[in-house]
């Protein structure tokens, strides 16, 4: 089944360690994303990836880093992780973006449960 | 600044209808997006708007006015499955989007 897939599904770390969340998909998207959700707030976006090579920070990248080596794969990484980094890790896609005339639909993984003690 | 407004919580029976209303300032406008969450799982896409007007999918509409910066997903004929969180959002000039809280809708038989 196409679609994304984001691992690990739930993970409890202590504070310091360094982490990678994967996120992989098989829909051939150009544009891939990382957003974290909390309760009360939207969903904010971290990193971004228009296409393969490219990375740009969302509105949260602090203590976050990303890479885009090919099509399919964006990892999402914590150097440090601290407690305010505990939250749901949404990685996300889209065939294109809305500026070059597609339709912006972001396809959502099941996301990435994270607890840093 | 850039802004989403929802309500928290909405209740609604079975059978019923209900409007979700959300307004919206952004730099810029590119378009409204409407998601369903089901409890811890992921957003789904469900609508988009860039036209001031109603579109129809089924159970499902959505409205946008722009000058009003102002949207609302209309749902009919409620299940107990449209149990979800609601999200809202609108994509700006740089074609960001720009998320709401959600909106949690409770189906009460």
């Amino acid at each position: 089944i196409a679609g994304i897939t984001q691992a690990p599904t739930s993970q409890i770390l202590a504070a310091g360690r360094r982490m990678t969340l994967r996120c992989t998909q098989d829909m051939r998207h150009n544009a891939m994303y990382w957003y974290r959700q909390d309760l009360g707030l939207g969903l904010r976006l971290i990193h971004y990836s228009n296409t393969a090579g490219t990375t740009g920070k969302g509105e949260v990248p602090d203590g976050y880093s990303v890479s885009r080596a090919n099509t399919d794969d964006f990892p999402l990484t914590l150097a440090s992780a601290v407690p305010s980094q505990t939250s749901v890790y949404f990685c996300a896609s889209s065939d294109s973006s809305r500026s070059s005339g597609g339709t912006g639909e972001l396809f959502f993984g099941e996301g990435s449960r994270l607890t840093v003690l | 600044g850039q802004n989403i407004d929802q309500p928290t919580e909405m209740t609604a029976t079975e059978g019923a209808i209900v409007q979700i209303n959300c307004t919206y300032q952004t730099s810029g406008f590119n378009g409204l997006f409407w998601y369903q969450q089901h409890a811890g799982e992921a957003p789904t896409f469900l609508s988009y708007n860039v036209l001031d007007g109603l579109e129809e999918k089924g159970r499902f509409s959505s409205f946008l006015s722009r000058s009003k910066g102002y949207s609302y997903l209309l749902l009919k004929e409620l299940q107990m499955k449209d149990s979800a969180s609601y999200l809202c959002a609108a994509m700006d000039s740089n074609y960001q989007l720009i998320w709401g809280a959600g909106t949690k809708l409770i189906i009460k038989p």
